[in-house]
């Protein structure tokens, strides 16, 4: 098993532009989670899936983020009409039910709006 | 007030001493508690987690939970300068997402 694997690694963009990040999780793993983090700060929770059903979604979380996970393998997510707010690494992570609730984390994706 | 606060840092000990890291947490309904280390540049990974009151140890690492102060502490002992790093505190419901503090970064000086 390769882990948490993400991609792309970085992305640049213009504001106003979209963007995809995309997660494969650990294999066996059915939770996978999208937490955004900015320096100095924890890693701040985005949403959660429990295979292919999204449990819960931060209050905090602008309508312009969306996120799937249509076969409860990989998961997506967009964030459209992005802004320089948004820059950021975007973290996934996952674990299995009936586990320590242990999270694996993937490498990120860093996003850096212009 | 955030659900999760970690002691303010940067927290700086000799090589060999004992650095101790806290943690505050509001959410009375947590169930389980985890420290996460994270080196510049990297991904959070696990160290420890625990569930019940009491102490927990592994290696050089104790963690300490006590639910009626809404307290977690992670115990460094013989502190290397390889433990320099940020660690994170993260408090998780019985079902669902773990919260994390903002951290508290170590740095252990030869």
């Amino acid at each position: 098993d390769t882990g948490v694997s993400q991609d792309p690694r970085h992305k640049i963009t213009k504001r106003g532009q979209n963007v995809t990040f995309r997660c494969d999780p650990i294999s066996e793993h059915n939770r996978l989670y999208w937490y955004r983090q900015t320096l100095g700060q924890g890693p701040e929770f985005l949403t959660y899936f429990q295979n292919e059903a999204q449990l819960e979604k931060s209050r905090l979380l602008s309508d312009r983020f969306s996120a799937e996970r249509p076969k409860g393998s990989f998961s997506t997510l967009e964030i459209q009409r992005t802004e320089q707010g948004d820059s950021a690494m975007y973290l996934c992570a996952s674990s299995s039910t009936g586990s320590t609730g242990e999270l694996f984390f993937g490498e990120g994706s860093r996003l850096t709006v212009l | 007030q955030k659900e999760v606060e970690q002691n303010s840092g940067p927290l700086s000990v000799p090589e060999g001493a004992i650095a101790s890291l806290n943690c505050t947490y509001s959410d009375r309904g947590s169930q389980s508690f985890f420290w996460y280390r994270q080196y510049s540049g990297k991904s959070p990974e696990l160290i420890m987690f625990i569930y019940s009151n009491g102490d927990k140890e592994d290696g050089r690492f104790t963690a300490q939970l006590n639910k009626a102060s809404q307290y977690v502490s992670l115990l460094i002992r013989d502190s290397q300068p390889s433990d320099s790093a940020t660690y994170l505190c993260a408090v998780k419901q019985r079902a669902g997402k773990s919260t994390f503090g903002d951290g508290t970064t170590l740095t252990v000086k030869p």
